[in-house]
């Protein structure tokens, strides 16, 4: 059973536009984290949004965690070739001793 | 960010040998190391919760007998795949969880022959 839902899969859009990715579930997390992956390497962390309703800004990256903390997006600004990657949310379910449930990624693909 | 390194980064084996994947945090004591398999075009899947100084938690449909995870230490922990076979080729990804957070290491990528 996938507990996290993430859309779009994937996305290929031009230098300049804007985009959202979406996370949904049914299940509360104590904690949502975004990761970018490249490929052949492990993810890395973006950002870690625990509180409902929290907002994060990481330069043109915007996180948002939902009120009820069964959901999240991840929006680009003015998107740019650099960010073309796999972009990944992962949930935590307890305070960290638990391992993290993965979506399925968003490939993200920024065209000059 | 807290620093994981794993080793090797890539590796080739026939059918039916072991391989020993390492685990380290670099900067940081992890009481608790995960490991998760990731097939191509897939994402992450959790299959088992290393605890330092007792036996490891697997997740459901992963075989404890064929993954033996040992972490001895505050920044150890290996993955050991007995008897690989074709289907077991994947990339290994390790994290390591610093308070709230957790850091993956760079992954092994993992050929049975």
């Amino acid at each position: 059973t996938q507990l996290l839902e993430q859309s779009p899969q994937f996305l290929s859009i031009q230098e300049g536009e804007n985009l959202t990715v979406y996370c949904n579930s049914s299940s509360v997390f104590s904690s949502l984290q975004w990761y970018r992956q490249e490929p052949g390497e492990g993810p890395v962390l973006l950002v870690t949004v625990v509180t409902g309703g929290e907002v994060k800004k990481l330069k043109r990256l915007t996180f948002q965690f939902g009120d009820a903390r069964k959901d999240s997006s991840l929006h680009i600004t003015a998107a740019q070739p650099g960010d073309t990657g796999l972009y990944l949310c992962a949930g935590a379910k307890g305070r960290g001793a638990d391992g993290l449930t993965f979506g399925k990624g968003t490939h993200l693909i920024i065209q000059p | 960010g807290a620093v994981v390194s794993q080793h090797p980064s890539r590796v080739i084996c026939k059918s039916g040998t072991s391989v020993k994947i390492e685990c380290r945090s670099l900067d940081f004591q992890a009481t608790t190391m995960f490991w998760y398999r990731q097939f191509p075009k897939q994402s992450l899947m959790l299959m088992a919760t290393s605890n330092e100084g007792s036996k490891a938690t697997y997740e459901q449909g992963v075989e404890k007998d064929k993954f033996l995870i040992n972490h001895a230490s505050l920044t150890l922990s290996t993955l050991t795949v007995t008897s690989a076979h074709p289907e077991d080729s994947s990339f290994y990804i390790c994290s390591a969880r610093s308070r709230l957070e957790q850091f993956f290491g760079p992954g092994t990528r993992l050929t049975v022959l």
